[in-house]
C-alpha cells in the first residue's frame, strides 16, 4: 500500500540554523517524490520534485532534498532558515501514469528569532 | 495569471444544507482534483477528473458529488452537509505529458458545518 510518513509533527528552529525535515515513503512502483509548502491560509506551493536522475534535487527558496532509495526516504534540507520559512511542509509520492499523489500528514515549522 | 481559482473561500452551513464549491483553472490542464485537508491527516483525495467528461472516486468520496463542467471547471457538491465534512477543501490541476505529475493548487475553501 502506498503511504508517506512524516515523523515530525512540529519542528522549531532558530533563524539561521540548518533544517532537515524527514519523509519516508512506501510505494510499489518507481516513485515520483515532491515537497510542497503551505503558508497560513494559502494553498500548497511546489518546492521541489524528484522524477529520476541525480538524487540530490534543488528547489526554490534555497531548499534541497535527497532521494535515498535504500532508505525509502526523501528528506528536505536547508542550510540556513529564514523567518519567512515558517509554514507547513508536505511530502508526497506518486508515479508515472498514476492519477493520485499520496501526501504525508505534514510538518509544521516554527522559526524563532 | 490566475492558475487555479476556488470559490467561495469561506462558508458556514447547517447540517443538512447543500452547497457547491467551484473550481476553475486557466492553464489548459487536463486533470483536476478535489482534496480535503484535516488536522493531522494531510490531504486526502475526494474525487478527480483525469480528462474532460470523466470523473473517478478517490480515497474519501462518500457524501460528495462532482461535475466536470468543461475543461476549465470542476465543481464539488455536498448534497446534505454533515459536521464531519467540516474541512478545508483544495482544488488542484495538472497537465498531461512528460514530467506532468506536478499538481497546481488553489488557495482553498474553508467549510464549517454546524
Amino acid at each position: 500500500a502506498q503511504s508517506v510518513t512524516q515523523p515530525d509533527i512540529h519542528i522549531t528552529v532558530s533563524e539561521g540554523a540548518s533544517l532537515e525535515l524527514r519523509c519516508n515513503y512506501s510505494y510499489g512502483a518507481t516513485p515520483y517524490l515532491f515537497w510542497y509548502v503551505q503558508s497560513p491560509g494559502q494553498g500548497l506551493q511546489l518546492l521541489l520534485k524528484y522524477f529520476s536522475g541525480d538524487t540530490l534535487v534543488q528547489g526554490i527558496k534555497g531548499f534541497e532534498a535527497e532521494f535515498k532509495r535504500s532508505q525509502s526516504s526523501f528528506n528536505l534540507r536547508k542550510p540556513s532558515v529564514h523567518w519567512s520559512d515558517a509554514a507547513e511542509y508536505f511530502c508526497a509520492v506518486g508515479a508515472t501514469g498514476a492519477n493520485n499523489l499520496f501526501f504525508g500528514t505534514g510538518t509544521r515549522l516554527t522559526v524563532i528569532p | 495569471n490566475a492558475g487555479v481559482t476556488q470559490t467561495p473561500k469561506f462558508q458556514v452551513l447547517k447540517t443538512g444544507q447543500s452547497m457547491t464549491l467551484q473550481c476553475a483553472q486557466d492553464m489548459n490542464h487536463n486533470s483536476m482534483y478535489w482534496y480535503r485537508q484535516d488536522p493531522g491527516m494531510g490531504l486526502r483525495l475526494i474525487y478527480y477528473s483525469a480528462s474532460e467528461g470523466t470523473t473517478d472516486k478517490g480515497e474519501v468520496p462518500n457524501g460528495y458529488n462532482v461535475s466536470r463542467l468543461n475543461k476549465r471547471e470542476f465543481s464539488l457538491r455536498l448534497e446534505s452537509a454533515a459536521p464531519s465534512q467540516t474541512s478545508v477543501y483544495f482544488c488542484a490541476s495538472k497537465r498531461q505529458g512528460p514530467g506532468a505529475n506536478v499538481l497546481t493548487f488553489g488557495a482553498g475553501s474553508r467549510l464549517t458545518v454546524l
